[in-house]
C-alpha cells in the first residue's frame, strides 16, 4: 500500500522559511523512474506545481519560483524536504506531495492529504 | 508557465455524457503526450484519472475516456453518475516543469 503524508508548520510568517516534509511508505525512491513532487492549492484556487526530486536526485522547480524553492530526499528515511524561502501571504495553500510513478509517467499517481499553511504575521 | 485554460464549469444529467477541454501549447500539451486529469472532490487530495492522455489508471471506470488534438485535450465523462460531481484538472508535462489547468467544476444536475 502506498502512502504519502506532509508534515510543517500550519503558520508562518512573511519573510520566514517553510519547511515542509514527506513521509512515504510502500514505494522506494531509488526505483528508476520514481519521482516525488510537491503541488499546492490556494483555498478555492487551482493545482500548481512547484518542484519535482527524480530517483537519480535530477531536480526540476517552478520557473517562477526556482529562486525560492529547494527540494531534497533522504531515501533511508523515504522523506523528500520542500524549503521555499521568503513566504508572504500568497503563499497560504494546501501543500500536497504526490508520487510520480515509473508506469504512469509524466502523471502523479498518489498523493498525500495535504497540509494548510498560512502565511500571517 | 501560464496555466493550461479550462472552462470554469460544465453540466451534464444523469446518464448525459459530458466533455471537458484543456487548451495549452504547443510547448505542453502539444508538444506531448504527457497530459493527464484529476477527479477532486471537497476537501480531499486530487486522484488521478487518465495518464498519458487515454490511458486509465487500474480502478477508474470507463466512463472517463481523453483524447488529444493539437494544442487541446479533452475529458469525457460518460454515463454521468452523481459522484462525478466534483473539480478536474489536467496537467501537461512541459520539458522540464508540470503545468496544470485552472479546473472545472463538474455539475450533475
Amino acid at each position: 500500500q502506498i502512502t504519502l503524508k506532509e508534515s510543517g508548520p500550519t503558520l508562518v510568517k512573511p519573510t520566514q522559511t517553510l519547511t515542509l516534509t514527506c513521509s512515504f511508505s510502500g514505494f522506494s525512491l531509488s526505483s528508476t523512474g520514481v519521482a516525488v513532487a510537491w503541488i499546492r492549492q490556494p483555498p478555492g484556487k487551482a493545482l500548481e506545481w512547484l518542484a519535482l526530486i527524480y530517483w537519480d536526485d535530477d531536480k526540476r522547480y517552478r520557473p517562477s519560483l526556482k529562486s525560492r524553492l529547494t527540494i531534497t530526499k533522504d531515501t533511508s528515511k523515504n522523506q523528500v524536504v520542500l524549503t521555499m524561502t521568503n513566504m508572504d501571504p500568497v503563499d497560504t495553500a494546501t501543500y500536497y506531495c504526490a508520487r510520480k510513478g515509473a508506469v504512469t509517467d509524466a502523471a502523479f499517481d498518489y498523493w498525500g492529504q495535504g497540509t494548510l499553511v498560512t502565511v500571517s504575521s | 508557465q501560464s496555466a493550461l485554460t479550462q472552462p470554469p464549469s460544465a453540466s451534464g444529467s444523469p446518464g448525459q455524457s459530458v466533455t471537458i477541454s484543456c487548451t495549452g501549447t504547443s510547448s505542453d500539451v502539444g508538444g506531448y503526450n504527457y497530459v493527464s486529469w484529476y477527479q477532486q472532490h471537497p476537501a480531499k487530495a486530487p486522484k488521478l484519472i487518465i495518464y498519458e492522455v487515454s490511458k486509465r489508471p487500474s480502478g477508474v471506470p470507463d466512463r472517463f475516456s481523453g483524447s488529444k488534438s493539437g494544442n487541446t485535450a479533452s475529458l469525457t465523462v460518460s454515463g454521468l453518475q452523481a459522484e462525478d460531481e466534483a473539480d478536474y484538472y489536467c496537467s501537461s508535462y512541459a520539458g522540464s516543469y508540470w503545468v496544470f489547468g485552472g479546473g472545472t467544476k463538474l455539475t450533475v444536475l
